[in-house]
């Protein structure tokens, strides 16, 4: 049990377009799920926590606006980088919660920006 | 705001020697303390947690750790590493307190196993 998944797993795109990245939990329900990004060779960094039919709330520094956070239902939530640029390239981890201080990980996103 | 600290970024030992990963965090409340690993080409296990009760907690694969509130530490501990050890390992807190709240990671310790 405890299962999340991440779609796409890789995704190349062209500096200025979106991508967006769904993760689900696919056993369990989730009213959060957090977003982290690691760069190579280093940790994981909390970008945002997403509340199912809420607004998410971003770390200090994140940029609401570029990373957009969707959680649409207990099962799904989305995030998208708009107006992608090359140093937005990393490796996005989602994770959601089952109980309130347990996390279950999805196998993360890497996204390269061309 | 917490932070955690993990002083060793690069372990190498050979097979059947004991293991100890040391984890230091920060923060001035209770805090919940986790340690995940992190096998080549895998996402992130857990390996074991801390909530409270009992600080010697035991993980699955024969991992330990040992909270000592005093020290503000979290170590991890095998007694006797094997090969498919050989992983990436994040120690995390989290806060206590109402709502859930996000991770924070040390930076990882790179182990590796020499057969």
């Amino acid at each position: 049990g405890a299962v999340v998944s991440q779609h796409p797993s890789r995704v190349i795109c062209k500096s200025g377009t979106s991508v967006k990245i769904e993760c689900r939990s696919l056993d369990f329900q989730a009213t959060t799920m957090f977003w982290y990004r690691q760069f190579p060779k280093q940790s994981l960094m909390l970008m945002a926590t997403s509340n199912e039919g809420s607004k998410a709330t971003y770390e200090q520094g994140v940029e609401k606006d570029k990373f957009l956070i969707n959680h649409a239902s207990l099962t799904l939530s989305t995030l998208t980088v708009t107006s992608a640029h090359p140093e937005d390239s990393s490796f996005y981890i989602c994770s959601a919660g089952q109980v309130t201080y347990e996390q279950y990980f999805g196998p993360g996103t890497r996204l390269t920006v061309t | 705001a917490q932070s955690v600290s993990q002083h060793n970024h690069h372990v190498i030992l050979s097979e059947a020697a004991s293991l100890e990963l040391g984890c230091n965090y920060s923060y001035g409340g209770t805090v919940n303390l986790f340690w995940y690993v992190q096998y080549p080409g895998q996402h992130l296990q857990l390996l074991l947690k801390y909530f409270s009760g009992d600080p010697l907690v035991k993980g699955i694969k024969g991992f330990e750790a040992e909270f000592i509130k005093s020290k503000f530490s979290f170590n991890l501990r095998k007694p006797s590493v094997q090969w498919s050890d050989t992983a990436e390992y994040f120690c995390a807190v989290n806060v206590k307190g109402g709502g859930a709240d996000g991770l924070t990671f040390g930076k990882g310790t790179h182990l590796i196993i020499q057969p």
